[in-house]
């Protein structure tokens, strides 16, 4: 089964706001973990990844944060455009060469 | 740089058809390869997976195979497809672990 999941389905953000979305994840031997986004009818698209090592990892108006001590991912994204409406998946590396992914959180910009 | 091919975008098969889909990486050598399947508005599950040529691993029970005749082809077979094989199929690659990268997807409709 799934062993990451994110706390909330869907959600609603002003244009030009700040959107958080949040990921637990349960298995804490993970040492690695990506976020997608994906349009509709696209196969998913890399947005940042992290490794275990670090708590936050930097891109182009994106910061993911990585907490492990409450196994806890989130995803960041600054001045929210309409273009980021998407579905958005974090995954762990639940090693072996595989990742697991969470059912995905719709975000979507209201203009 | 990388990049990865899958076709067909859509197929519509008729129940007891087979299945046969392709997925091509170029520009790296002895990438892991993935096939998912996602259903409508789900999280993506692993199919299968391979880590070299001829060997494939099944993550779930199912109609369907997985073949990898060359270092960089993957495909995804079935011999009688059943109504619930309907859904998002996705290729993907990785090296040593990292790095994930999605295909463009197949919609499969099984009638």
């Amino acid at each position: 089964g799934e062993s990451v999941g994110l706390h909330l389905p869907t959600l609603s953000v002003q244009e030009g706001d700040n959107s958080i979305i949040n990921c637990a994840y349960s298995n804490s031997a993970s040492d690695y973990f990506i976020w997608y986004k994906q349009e509709s009818g696209k196969g998913p698209q890399f947005i940042i990844d992290i490794r275990s090592n670090m708590d936050k990892r930097q891109g182009q108006r994106v910061t993911v944060l990585l907490n492990k001590t409450v196994k806890h991912l989130s995803l960041q994204i600054a001045a929210t455009q309409p273009g980021d409406s998407a579905v958005y998946f974090c995954a762990e590396n639940m090693g072996d060469y595989k990742l697991s992914f969470g059912a995905g959180t719709t975000v979507t910009v209201r203009a | 740089s990388q990049t990865i091919h899958q076709w067909p975008a859509t197929l519509v098969q008729p129940v007891g058809s087979p299945l046969s889909l392709e997925c091509t990486v170029e520009g790296t050598s002895n990438p892991n390869l993935y096939w998912y399947r996602q259903a409508a508005g789900r999280g993506l599950q692993l199919l299968f997976y391979s880590v070299g040529i001829g060997q494939i691993s099944s993550e779930v029970p199912q109609n369907l195979s997985a073949s990898r005749p060359q270092d960089r082809q993957f495909i995804l077979s079935s011999k009688k497809l059943l109504l619930s094989d309907s859904g998002f199929y996705l290729c993907a690659w990785s090296v040593q672990n990292y790095g994930y990268t999605f295909g463009s997807g197949t919609r499969l409709t099984v009638v």
